[in-house]
């Protein structure tokens, strides 16, 4: 198994432009989720998708889309790139099924800067 | 609102040594409680959870306990090796939540060979 993958691990965006974060799980989680981490701060969460079809709102989604097509992919998009934007992005996921223990398997990240 | 918090930002401690990391937790309806790992450049890794039916949990040379009185967890480290450095997060769940867990601002543990 691959675990949670992302791409790319590195991206410089101009303000206003747009793209795409991938991220991708093998191991047929349902739970995935989008986390933004800020210098001295702990992960705030974007957007999560219990399964496929279904997504929602965390603590910090504004500027920011997803979808899940698919149980192994949940891409998040910049809408318009903000300095604010300025992070470094996790996704991770998680087993829930059948399970008592809800740890999440988390990606290596992507470091964004916006200019 | 309520969040997870920690009581100190950064730990030294030397080799051999244990180490405690602490957690206060406000939401009494917080019933699952998790500890990750994060290394430089990495992202989290899970150490260990807890259920609020519980008072301690024992792993790999790692113990968690949980104070429900006082909403506090720590998780203690035994003989810390250099390999422990990292910033320790913990993370809470609340019960009909949304089974993605709140996470802590960090603790970065500094271990001095």
């Amino acid at each position: 198994n691959a675990g949670v993958t992302q791409t790319p691990k590195f991206q410089v965006l101009k303000t206003g432009q747009s793209m795409t974060l991938q991220c991708a799980q093998d191991m047929n989680h349902e739970y995935m989720s989008w986390y933004r981490q800020d210098p001295g701060m702990g992960l705030r969460l974007i957007h999560y998708s219990v399964g496929a079809g279904i997504t929602d709102q965390g603590e910090v989604p504004n500027g920011y889309n997803v979808s899940r097509s698919t149980t192994e992919d949940f891409p998040l998009r910049l809408l318009s790139a903000a300095p604010s934007q300025t992070s470094v992005y996790f996704c991770a996921s998680s087993l829930i099924s059948g399970k008592s223990s809800y740890e999440q398997y988390f990606g290596p990240g992507t470091r964004l800067t916006v200019t | 609102g309520e969040s997870v918090g920690l009581h100190l930002p950064t730990l030294s401690v030397q080799e051999g040594d244990n180490s405690i990391i602490n957690c206060a937790y406000s939401n009494s309806a917080s019933d699952y409680f998790i500890w990750y790992k994060q290394e430089s450049g990495k992202g989290p890794q899970f150490i260990i959870d807890i259920r609020s039916n519980m008072d301690k949990r024992q792993g790999q040379r790692v113990t968690v306990l949980l104070n429900k009185t006082v909403k506090h967890l720590s998780l203690q480290i035994a003989a810390t090796q250099p390999g422990d450095s990292a910033v320790y997060f913990c993370a809470e769940n609340i019960s009909g939540g949304s089974y993605i867990p709140t996470f802590g601002r960090g603790t970065s543990l500094i271990v001095h060979p």
